[in-house]
């Protein structure tokens, strides 16, 4: 069964800190994106990339960097967490170019930066 | 820029009986796709259905079934034969067709009950 795996179900974590987030597919996409999930505004793009070590912003990317340095593996930096951090993160991932399959999410990580 | 607005935050409906959730979009493309996720308590994004906008006829997933109106850039959702397992909350997703484009633009969801 294909996977995309989010290291952690929930993290907590103190404002100021440097925060990692991480996520592996196991099924050879080129494309993996983190989205952060609010309550009544749905899911927005924080970054997304298309291959090792390629990376652009998506709409919310303030705050927040990412690292892929291998195909199967995406991570996403607070590089100093701050309570408007607190929200819901989603790692997907795509084949490239095979725009009408849509995404392969992993299972979220609810973050909590008090 | 496209967006996706979902204007029911929630919606409840009986067991068995039928719903209809509600999408609008705005592009100024003509080619592009159309998704409705369902993500359960679990919080695993599952795809129900998906509609290619080139297409004229709805997309139909045994019990889900979409209603595609290209000019008037409305995409609902229903539910036909609402079961316990259907509680969930649901994503309307917009995708460009266009060579290059990658990312899904969701909408803000619509939290969906299922009343015994």
């Amino acid at each position: 069964d294909v996977k995309v795996t989010q290291s952690s179900r929930y993290l907590v974590k103190r404002t100021g800190e440097k925060v990692f987030l991480e996520c592996v597919q196991d099924m050879d996409h080129e494309n993996m994106f983190w989205y952060r999930q609010d309550p009544g505004l749905g899911l927005r793009l924080i970054y997304f990339s298309y291959d090792v070590k390629m990376k652009e912003k998506g709409d919310i990317p303030e705050g927040y960097s990412v690292s892929r340095e291998k195909k199967e593996r995406f991570s996403l930096i607070l590089e100093s967490a701050s309570t408007n951090q607190t929200s819901m993160y989603l790692c997907a991932s795509s084949v490239i170019g095979a725009l009408g399959v849509g995404y392969t999410f992993g299972s979220g990580t609810r973050l909590t930066v008090v | 820029a496209q967006t996706v607005t979902q204007s029911q935050p929630e919606m409840s409906v009986q067991e068995a009986e039928t719903v209809t959730l509600s999408c609008t979009y705005d592009t100024s493309e003509s080619d592009y796709y159309l998704f409705w996720y369902k993500q359960p308590p679990s919080r695993q994004m599952i795809l129900v259905i998906r509609q290619e906008a080139y297409k004229q006829q709805n997309a139909t997933e045994n019990r889900f079934s979409v209603n595609f109106q290209k000019a008037a850039k409305s995409f609902s959702l229903k539910i036909s034969d609402s079961q316990l397992g259907d509680a969930a909350m649901y994503f309307c997703a917009y995708r460009s067709a266009t060579r290059g484009a990658q990312k899904l633009v969701f909408g803000q969801g619509t939290r969906l009950t299922i009343n015994p």
